[in-house]
């Protein structure tokens, strides 16, 4: 069983097009995130949500949305597509209130490519 | 605010050779150590953390302890395989106010040949 789960894999896509990425955890996390990867392997985050309610929000532009409909499920939906975007977007989840020692569940990312 | 810095790569090694990859780091607070192994095509995965001053955390030959005096968090493996060959990625997480944020260093990648 995989235990985060992203689709699609590969997204290929024009500017200006919106889209959406969703991500599903089957650990029974209450915590989960978003990460981007640039083409350098830059590692980012960019959203985090617990227990549906989001609490990082990093420097993200508002074109990113993350919707949260219950603790299993975090989807990144994404308007107005630009070049910049392409990237690989990891999604992952935690079991939060360990004081930091947590570990982090990767999904296999998300591979956008935007024409 | 954190930080992670991981020595430049790529590292290039032949089998068997030793591997260590540098990792130091500037956060408030008392951190969580980590590293992460991305290999290639997929997601990552947790290699080993260290949640404390001096604790050494080791997975799959891999090992790294934690250094408070030096702030750093080398990883080390006595005799590298072909199937290590992957990205490392150093990373530190703080409870309070970073609440669940891991701020990752740049990755290191690594190839080995047989």
């Amino acid at each position: 069983d995989t235990a985060v789960s992203q689709t699609p894999k590969y997204l290929v896509t024009q500017m200006g097009n919106d889209k959406s990425i969703k991500c599903e955890q089957n650990l029974g996390h209450d915590t989960m995130y978003w990460y981007k990867q640039d083409s350098k392997k830059f590692l980012k985050i960019m959203f985090s949500y617990n227990n549906k309610e989001l609490i990082i929000n990093e420097t993200v532009p508002n074109r990113f949305s993350p919707k949260s409909p219950d603790k299993a499920h975090l989807n990144l939906h994404i308007n107005s597509l630009e070049l910049g975007d392409s990237a690989v977007y990891f999604c992952a989840s935690s079991q939060g209130g360990q004081g930091g020692q947590e570990t982090q569940y990767f999904g296999p990312g998300t591979r956008l490519l935007v024409l | 605010g954190n930080s992670v810095t991981q020595m430049e790569g790529p590292v290039t090694l032949s089998e068997e050779a030793f591997l260590t990859i540098n990792c130091t780091y500037t956060a408030t607070g008392y951190p969580s150590l980590f590293w992460y192994v991305q290999y290639p095509g997929e997601g990552l995965q947790l290699l080993l953390k260290a949640t404390k001053a001096d604790d050494k955390g080791s997975n799959k030959g891999f090992e790294a302890t934690y250094r408070k005096e030096t702030t750093s968090f080398h990883l080390e493996k006595g005799s590298v395989q072909v199937s290590d060959s992957a990205v490392y990625f150093c990373a530190l997480r703080t409870g309070g106010t970073s609440y669940g944020k891991l701020t990752f260093g740049q990755g290191t990648i690594l190839t080995v040949h047989p």
